[in-house]
Formats: structure tokens, C-alpha cells, sequence
């Protein structure tokens, strides 16, 4: 089965700052999707950035980014210049396309992330 | 609305009562998507459905936990018997089909405090 840690549960970084945040997985499988969705304080989770597994070039949009390391499964998030409306839970997820009915996300435990102004 | 809509926002209820989460897709969305919230955790699947069948209910945690689909529309997640582990904030989402490619939507999701 695969799974998603997140090793830091909480996070404090001064507006305009970068922060990175880390996710670690495990699969047997090649071929994958991963995920970063961020849930504020409203609770609706929101996709920030995506990355398939086939895919070398790391994902970007915008202020994210994410370092992809497919041989250490290692997915970070990097979020550059910092802003106050950048604070939430940020969730890491694993998805594998490939089996029927696998959709599903699986996710870390989060991280909170707080932007102190 | 244009984005997934998930109802009550919140219910309390007592235990051993009988509980139903609603939620409404984006219009047009084939998949949907239950998962569980606990507190300060992270979340986990209960259940898939593609049109009105559910391929996957691998994550429902007990037989008191249902759900079903129809017209291929609306879900009803169904709690029988609830008991004080099952308070927790449930998530629905959609995406436009089951390809990997296609992005799962979030509704605000329903919280549940079981006394």
C-alpha cells in the first residue's frame, strides 16, 4: 500500500520569506501522480500544484514549485515570497492511475503553515 | 454554484442516531469522491464512485457507513447507529472523470460532532 509522511507538522515563516515543505512516499509503483492541495481555515481543500511521476521537469505555478525526486520519492513544495494569505494546512497526496477503481488520493498527515507578517 | 456543494456545513447529533451527508458535484463531473477528516489529521478515502456504481469502498471503516449515487449526481454518505469516533469533518469531491489527468474538486465538507 502505498503511503505519504509529511515529517513536519508545523511551520513559521515571516511574510516574503521562501519556506519549503517536505513529503516523503512509498510505491512499488513507476508510474504515479502526486499532489499538493491547501485547506484554510474554511476547510475547502484546494489544488496548488501537481506532478506526474513520468514527468523529469519539476512542476511550477506561479510562487509554488516543487522539487521531485523520483529515485528518493521525495516531493517537496516551495513556496516563494510568502504572503499572509499563504497560511493553511498544506497536504501532501499520492495517486496511482493505474489501477481500476485507484483514484483516490492518499494523503500525509499536513503540515500548518503560518505566515507571521 | 459552479463548485462541488456539500450540506449540512454542520451537524450535531446524538449518539446512536442515524446521520445523512449530502453532497452535489460540479455538474457534468462522473467521478466523485468521499473522504474523513479527523481531528488534525490528514484525510482518508472512504469511497469512489463513478456514474451511480462505486468500483471502490475499500475505505468505508464499518457496515454502519453507506453511501450511493444517483443520476449520477447527487451522493448521500449515510452514518447508521453513529457513535463518538465517527465526529469528524466529511469531505466530498469531483472530477470530471476517473483519467489521473483530471483534477478532484473539493467541496467545504460536512462537520459531524457525534455527543
Amino acid at each position: 500500500a502505498q503511503t505519504v509522511t509529511q515529517s513536519q507538522p508545523e511551520m513559521s515563516v515571516q511574510e516574503a520569506e521562501t519556506v519549503t515543505l517536505s513529503c516523503t512516499y512509498d510505491t512499488s509503483e513507476n508510474n504515479y501522480y502526486l499532489f499538493w492541495y491547501k485547506q484554510p481555515p474554511s476547510r475547502q481543500m484546494i489544488l496548488v500544484i501537481r506532478q506526474e511521476a513520468y514527468k523529469q521537469q519539476n512542476a511550477t505555478e506561479n510562487r509554488f514549485s516543487v522539487n521531485f525526486q523520483k529515485a528518493a520519492k521525495s516531493f517537496s513544495l516551495k513556496i516563494s515570497d510568502s504572503q499572509l494569505g499563504d497560511t493553511a494546512m498544506y497536504f501532501c497526496a499520492f495517486m496511482n492511475p493505474l489501477i481500476q477503481g485507484a483514484q483516490k488520493l492518499v494523503f500525509g498527515q499536513g503540515t500548518r503553515l503560518t505566515i507571521n507578517p | 454554484g459552479a463548485g462541488v456543494s456539500q450540506s449540512p456545513s454542520n451537524k450535531v447529533t446524538e449518539k446512536g442516531k442515524d446521520v445523512e451527508l449530502r453532497c452535489d458535484p460540479i455538474s457534468g463531473h462522473t467521478a466523485l469522491y468521499w473522504y474523513r477528516q479527523s481531528l488534525g489529521q490528514g484525510l482518508e478515502f472512504l469511497i469512489y464512485f463513478q456514474g451511480n456504481s462505486a468500483p471502490d469502498k475499500s475505505g468505508l471503516p464499518s457496515d454502519r457507513f453507506s453511501a450511493e449515487r444517483t443520476g449520477g449526481s447527487v451522493s448521500t454518505l449515510t452514518i447508521q447507529r453513529t457513535q463518538q469516533e465517527d465526529s469528524a469533518v466529511y469531505l466530498c469531491a469531483s472530477s470530471l472523470d476517473r483519467a489521473s489527468n483530471q483534477p478532484q474538486h473539493f467541496g467545504d465538507g460536512t462537520r459531524l460532532s457525534i455527543l
